[in-house]
């Protein structure tokens, strides 16, 4: 069974950074692109980032560009998103996906970043 | 970027009537392999979306055969045959032919 577990969520305040983590199990990691999608409260769904499987390529929302840093540990089967310079209007809930084909066919419980002084 | 436009944003139906959702996107989501890049998902009530269908007109597994999907280009639709109490939530078409990935804003399904 797939299963991503995202953590590390928390209340930051403006200009902070906050690092997120998303466990992944019950596939092989390592083959498969992921990324990051969040939703404001009461909002829709934002892509934020994506990484290929090798996380040799990373993509970013322009929103988020030169702020957020997309990684992976596949000896970890571990994605990450290093948010700096964090401002309110990134507060959200931030979902990992796997990615497949042309879609994003699991998805994490989420993570609710709060920034806010 | 490519722009997803859905609607109606707000369905209200009965049990047991069709309903149908429509999405277009600013530019043809069809790939040179021939597919589209469309997919549709659902978030229900306090949990995480989940995916419904991909390329534009395949069913995901598990997904009951009242919903299905049709539409190229830039024109896609989801149709349910007969709506029932599990189905209410919020659906989202996106686009994944070119990034950034993008959505529409979100069609809020509820029960009459």
């Amino acid at each position: 069974e797939v299963q991503l577990l995202e953590s590390g969520g928390d209340l930051i305040q403006p200009g902070g950074s906050l690092r997120l983590s998303c466990t992944a199990s019950g596939f092989t990691f390592s083959n498969y692109a992921m990324s990051w999608v969040r939703q404001a409260p009461g909002k829709g769904l934002e892509w934020v980032s994506a990484l290929i499987g090798s996380g040799e390529s990373t993509f970013y929302a322009d929103s988020v560009k030169g702020r957020f840093t997309i990684s992976r540990d596949n000896s970890k089967n571990t994605l990450y998103l290093q948010m700096n310079s964090l401002r309110a209007e990134d507060t959200a809930v931030y979902y990992c996906a796997k990615f497949w084909v042309a879609e994003f066919d699991y998805w994490g419980q989420g993570a609710l970043v709060t920034v806010s002084s | 970027d490519i722009v997803m436009t859905q609607s109606p944003l707000s369905l209200p139906v009965t049990p047991g009537e069709p309903a149908s959702i429509s999405c277009r996107s600013s530019q043809s989501l069809l790939h040179s392999n021939g597919h589209n890049y469309l997919g549709w998902y659902l978030q229900k009530p306090g949990q995480s979306p989940q995916l419904l269908s991909y390329l534009g007109s395949s069913r995901a597994s598990g997904v009951p055969d009242r919903f299905s999907v049709s539409g190229s280009g830039t024109d896609f639709t989801l149709k349910i045959s007969r709506v029932e109490a599990e189905d209410v939530g919020v659906y989202y078409c996106m686009q994944a032919l070119q990034i950034p990935y993008t959505f529409g804003q979100g069609t809020k399904l509820e029960i009459k």
